[in-house]
C-alpha cells in the first residue's frame, strides 16, 4: 500500500517556510525521506525509526508520529536549491520502500 | 566510490525493439532494485534483488520485463518487446546489507537513471 503525501505540489518564495506530510493506512514503523531535483536522481535525505523521533539537517527537519501513521518533513527559510520533488518511503517487511507519490516544491526567488 | 552506475542515459527505440538496460551497483552492497518513474504512476519498484537472487517481482508489469544479475556488480533490465507504453525513466539503485525489515536502515543509492523512449 502506497503512503499518502500531501500537498501534491507546493510554490513558496525564498525563506518562506513549508510542511509535506507523509500518512500510511497501514502500521508504519519507519519513514525515509529522498529529494529528486529536476532531471536527477532521488537522493536520500534521513530516516525516522523510532515514532516521535525529530532529525534535521541543515533547515530541513522531520518527525515521525507512530501511533498516528504520519510523518512531516518541514522546510524553514526555503533556499532555491531546496525546489524538486520530496518522497516519502516505508520499508516493508523485507528490504524495499513502497514510496509515495511525491511532493513538487518550486521555491521562486 | 563511483557510485551507481546506469547505460545507457538514453535510448530511443522503435516498438517492438528489444531493450537492454544495465547498471553496475555500489561495490559491497547486497541489495539491488530497479524502479520506473513516470507522471502518471509516480516512483514504481519492478523488482529487487539480495545477494544477486530476485527476491520479489511482483512490480514487474508483464512477460515482456525480465531481470537479471549474474553477478553482484553487474544487472540488466531487458523489455522484449517494447512497446509506446514503456518510456519511462528507469532507474537502479542499490543498498548495504545490514538490518531488513520494517525499521530498516538501509538507504537506497540512485543511479542517474536510463531515459527510455519507445516511439
Amino acid at each position: 500500500q502506497q503512503p499518502v503525501q500531501s500537498p501534491q505540489a507546493v510554490i513558496l518564495r525564498e525563506g518562506e517556510d513549508a510542511v509535506i506530510n507523509c500518512s500510511s493506512s497501514k502500521a508504519l514503523y519507519s519513514v525515509h525521506w529522498y529529494r529528486q531535483k529536476h532531471g536527477e536522481a532521488p537522493v536520500f535525505l534521513m530516516i525516522l525509526l523510532k515514532g516521535g523521533e525529530q532529525k534535521g539537517h541543515d533547515k530541513i527537519s522531520a518527525s515521525f508520529n507512530e501511533k498516528k501513521q504520519q510523518s512531516s518533513l518541514y522546510l524553514t527559510a526555503s533556499q532555491l536549491s531546496y525546489s524538486g520533488t520530496y518522497f516519502c518511503g516505508t520499508p516493508n517487511a523485507g528490504n524495499m520502500l513502497t514510496f509515495g507519490g511525491g511532493t513538487r516544491l518550486m521555491v521562486k526567488p | 566510490d563511483a557510485g551507481v552506475i546506469q547505460s545507457p542515459r538514453h535510448e530511443v527505440t522503435e516498438m517492438g525493439q528489444e531493450v537492454t538496460l544495465r547498471c553496475k551497483p555500489i561495490s559491497g552492497h547486497d541489495y539491488l532494485f530497479w524502479y520506473r518513474q513516470t507522471m502518471m504512476r509516480g516512483l514504481e519498484l519492478l523488482i529487487y534483488f539480495n545477494n544477486n537472487v530476485p527476491i520479489d517481482d511482483s512490480g514487474m508489469p508483464e512477460d515482456r520485463f525480465s531481470a537479471k544479475m549474474p553477478n553482484a556488480s553487474f544487472s540488466t533490465l531487458k523489455i522484449q518487446p517494447s512497446e509506446p507504453r514503456d518510456s519511462a525513466v528507469y532507474f537502479c539503485a542499490s543498498s548495504p546489507a545490514g538490518t531488513s525489515g520494517y525499521r530498516a536502515k538501509n538507504i537506497q543509492y540512485f543511479g542517474a537513471g536510463t531515459r527510455l523512449s519507445v516511439l
